[in-house]
């Protein structure tokens, strides 16, 4: 099993609607980063969270330490915001072995 | 423009050749990550620098790669005697001392025929 996992895998929304795409995880983090992903393969990263909520422009992103899960949150969608998104985290113990990622979420917005 | 900059973008060689990636990691950043990923894939880790010194090596990582941060400014990323299942994407990411943030590069694209 996975560290991180994400869902779903694949979404297919509509130009407006809200969308949510959650990450769970298994082991212990000092902080989580959602990723963005064009076709292309650059990486950007969009929030790190160690606790609580954060908010930027249309997006919002939520963690929950003690369930251990997250949520990316995207309000009145657009064609733009169409990419793969990444779930990752940083683990805690002073590892240094950086990220672990979950697979992404690959996400269409139709016009 | 993340400011991290990978080189080559993209790289066609044939299985048995080496093949080597530079990247150029944010100016004040003393951490650097190297990170593999295939198609339909999340990143996988392979390797990390804190300045000049290599902490962590993933298993993903065989006697093939090497990598190094001789300065602890770009490192670079040697693959040897390449095989087609080392076709893929190779990532170079940076942070800076507080971890308080991640740069990525664009990638280097790789494909062995």
């Amino acid at each position: 099993k996975n560290e991180v996992e994400q869902s779903p895998q694949n979404l297919t929304a509509q130009e407006g609607e809200f969308i949510t795409i959650n990450c769970s995880y298994s082991v212990g983090i000092s902080a989580l980063h959602w990723l963005q992903q064009h076709p292309g393969g650059g990486i950007v990263s969009l929030f790190m969270l160690s606790s609580g909520k954060k908010k930027h422009g249309r997006l919002i992103a939520t963690i929950n330490i003690q369930e251990k899960h997250s949520s990316l949150h995207i309000t009145a969608s657009h064609p733009r915001d169409s990419a793969v998104y990444i779930c990752a985290v940083l683990k805690g113990g002073g590892g240094a072995d950086g990220l672990t990622f979950g697979k992404g979420t690959h996400l269409i917005i139709q016009p | 423009d993340t400011g991290v900059s990978q080189d080559p973008r993209h790289k066609i060689t044939k299985r048995g050749q080496n093949v080597t990636f530079r990247c150029d990691p944010i100016s004040e950043h003393n951490r650097l990550y190297w990170y593999r990923q295939t198609l339909g894939q999340g990143p996988e880790f392979l390797t990390y620098f804190q300045n000049e010194a290599q902490l962590e090596k993933s298993r993903l990582l065989s006697d093939r790669f090497s990598a190094e941060r001789p300065k602890g400014s770009f490192s670079t990323l040697e693959i040897q005697r390449t095989e087609q299942g080392d076709s893929a994407m190779y990532l170079c990411a940076s942070s800076p001392r507080l971890l308080n943030t991640i740069y990525f590069g664009e990638g280097s694209w790789l494909t062995v025929v």
